[in-house]
């Protein structure tokens, strides 16, 4: 059971440029979330998704699109990029959404240069 | 929206001994659900222990207890016979029956020494 999956594990990204993280998870869950952890800080809440084809904006959304056509993946794309987007992004998911644990991937250390 | 706060950026303490992490919580909802996670600096977020707020005993797992205290808004960790292994970020989260975002605090930085 290989849990939440997230790739790349790094990547350095050029200013203005765009890239899709990428996030799966095999364990049926309809909660997920995207988070970025700035150094030394705590998790901020990118977007979450409660199911297949519905998606909600977190804490911090701009710059951020994401999608959820399936239950197993939701991408994060950063279109634009700016060095403010340096940061680690996890990717989580849960069975539902209150008294069960989140499932956290291993994360992405994300650089713009 | 609710907020979580994690007033200690960093504690430490000695091997074997007892610390305390604190946590405040801000939220208008009766019905919620409070979470301790452990970042160690493999970066991978383990859960530590849960509580549910209807749930007035404490919720206690192995060497962590949690101090909750419903009218303060505050859940407390409390690390028993701290090991070199405890060494970690430690994040307080917080999710409400009404809402469907996870939360988190600042986090503290613990450092267990030898």
């Amino acid at each position: 059971n290989a849990g939440v999956t997230q790739t790349p594990k790094f990547h350095i990204l050029k200013i203005g440029q765009s890239m899709t993280l990428q996030c799966t998870q095999d364990m049926n869950h309809n909660y997920m979330y995207w988070y970025r952890q700035d150094p030394g800080m705590g998790l901020k809440l990118i977007y979450y998704s409660v199911g297949a084809g519905i998606t909600d904006k977190g804490e911090v959304p701009n710059g951020y699109n994401v999608s959820r056509s399936t239950t197993e993946d939701f991408p994060l794309r950063l279109e634009l990029a700016a060095p403010s987007q340096t940061s680690v992004y996890f990717c989580a998911s849960s069975p539902r959404h209150t008294n069960t644990e989140a499932f956290f991937g291993q994360g992405t250390r994300l650089t713009v240069v | 929206a609710q907020t979580v706060t994690q007033s200690q950026p960093e504690m430490s303490v000695q091997e074997a001994e007892t610390v305390t992490l604190s946590c405040t919580y801000d939220t208008s909802e009766s019905n919620y659900y409070l979470f301790w996670y452990k970042q160690p600096p493999s970066r991978q977020m383990i859960l530590v222990i849960r509580q549910e707020a209807y749930k007035q005993q404490n919720a206690t797992e192995n060497r962590f207890s949690v101090n909750f205290q419903k009218a303060a808004k505050s859940f407390s960790l409390k690390i028993s016979d701290s090991q070199l292994g405890d060494t970690a970020m430690y994040f307080c989260a917080f999710i409400d029956n009404a809402g469907n975002m996870l939360t988190f605090g600042g986090g503290t930085r613990l450092m267990v020494k030898p």
